[in-house]
C-alpha cells in the first residue's frame, strides 16, 4: 500500500511557476512505480499531465511538455511537478498518483490539492 | 495528439446492466492501448477499477467487468447499485503519453 499526499501554495500568480510536492509513503521512492501527476479543471475532466520513473525515465503530456517537467527526491522520498508560465487555464485540482507494476495505471492516488491562477 | 472518446452521459436502473465504451481516435483500441478505468463520485479522488484491458483490483466490486468490444475498450455494470452513480474514466497508452477519455456520467435512476 502506497499512501501519497500533496502540498502545494494555492494561489499562483499568472506567469510565474506552480510547484506542487507529493510525498509517498508506504514503501520507497525508488521501488518500480511511475509516479505522476495528474490535474482536474473545476467542472471537467482528469488532464494526464506526465510521469517518471526513479531512475529517471519520463513521459509528458505533449500539450503540456514545453512548460512542465517531474522530479523525483530520493532523500525526502517525494516527487514534484514544476509547471511554468502558467496561466488561469491552469487553475485545476492537482492530483498526484503512483502507477504499479504489470501496468496497473495510476492504482494509488492522493486527495488532491486546488490550484488557483489568479492575479 | 489523440483524441479519446466516452459516451458523455448513460443511465441505468437499479439492478440492470450499462456497457461505458472508451474509443481512440487513432484506431481501434487494442491490448497495447493497455486500457484502465476510473471512477471518480463528486469531491473524491478517482479510484482505479481496471487494469490493462480487463484486470479488476482487489476492491473493484464483481459487478464490474471489462473487455476489448469491437474496435474499443468496454466497461460493463451489471447489477447497477446506487453507489455505482460516479463519473467513469477510461485511460490509454497513445504513443508515449497516458490520454484520459472526457468520462462517462452514470446516473443510476
Amino acid at each position: 500500500q502506497v499512501w501519497l499526499q500533496e502540498s502545494g501554495p494555492g494561489l499562483v500568480r499568472p506567469s510565474e511557476t506552480l510547484s506542487l510536492t507529493c510525498a509517498v509513503s508506504g514503501d520507497s521512492i525508488s521501488s518500480d512505480y511511475w509516479w505522476t501527476w495528474v490535474r482536474q479543471p473545476p467542472g471537467k475532466g482528469l488532464e494526464w499531465i506526465g510521469e517518471m520513473f526513479h531512475r529517471g525515465t519520463s513521459n509528458y503530456n505533449p500539450s503540456l511538455k514545453s512548460r512542465v517537467s517531474i522530479s523525483v527526491d530520493k532523500s525526502r522520498n517525494q516527487f514534484s511537478v514544476n509547471l511554468n508560465s502558467v496561466t488561469a487555464a491552469d487553475t485545476a485540482v492537482y492530483y498526484c498518483a503512483a502507477t504499479s507494476p504489470s501496468w496497473q495505471q495510476l492504482r494509488y492516488w492522493g486527495q488532491g490539492t486546488l490550484i488557483t491562477v489568479s492575479s | 495528439q489523440t483524441v479519446v472518446t466516452q459516451e458523455p452521459s448513460l443511465t441505468v436502473s437499479p439492478g440492470g446492466t450499462v456497457t461505458l465504451t472508451c474509443a481512440s481516435s487513432a484506431g481501434a483500441v487494442s491490448s497495447v492501448y493497455h486500457p484502465s478505468w476510473f471512477q471518480q463520485k463528486p469531491g473524491q479522488a478517482p479510484r482505479a477499477l481496471i487494469y490493462n484491458a480487463n484486470n479488476i483490483y482487489s476492491w473493484t466490486p464483481a459487478r464490474f467487468s471489462a473487455s476489448l468490444l469491437g474496435d474499443k475498450a468496454a466497461l460493463t455494470l451489471s447489477g447497477a447499485q446506487p453507489e455505482d452513480e460516479a463519473e467513469y474514466y477510461c485511460l490509454l497508452w497513445c504513443g508515449g503519453a497516458w490520454v484520459f477519455g472526457g468520462g462517462t456520467k452514470v446516473t443510476v435512476l
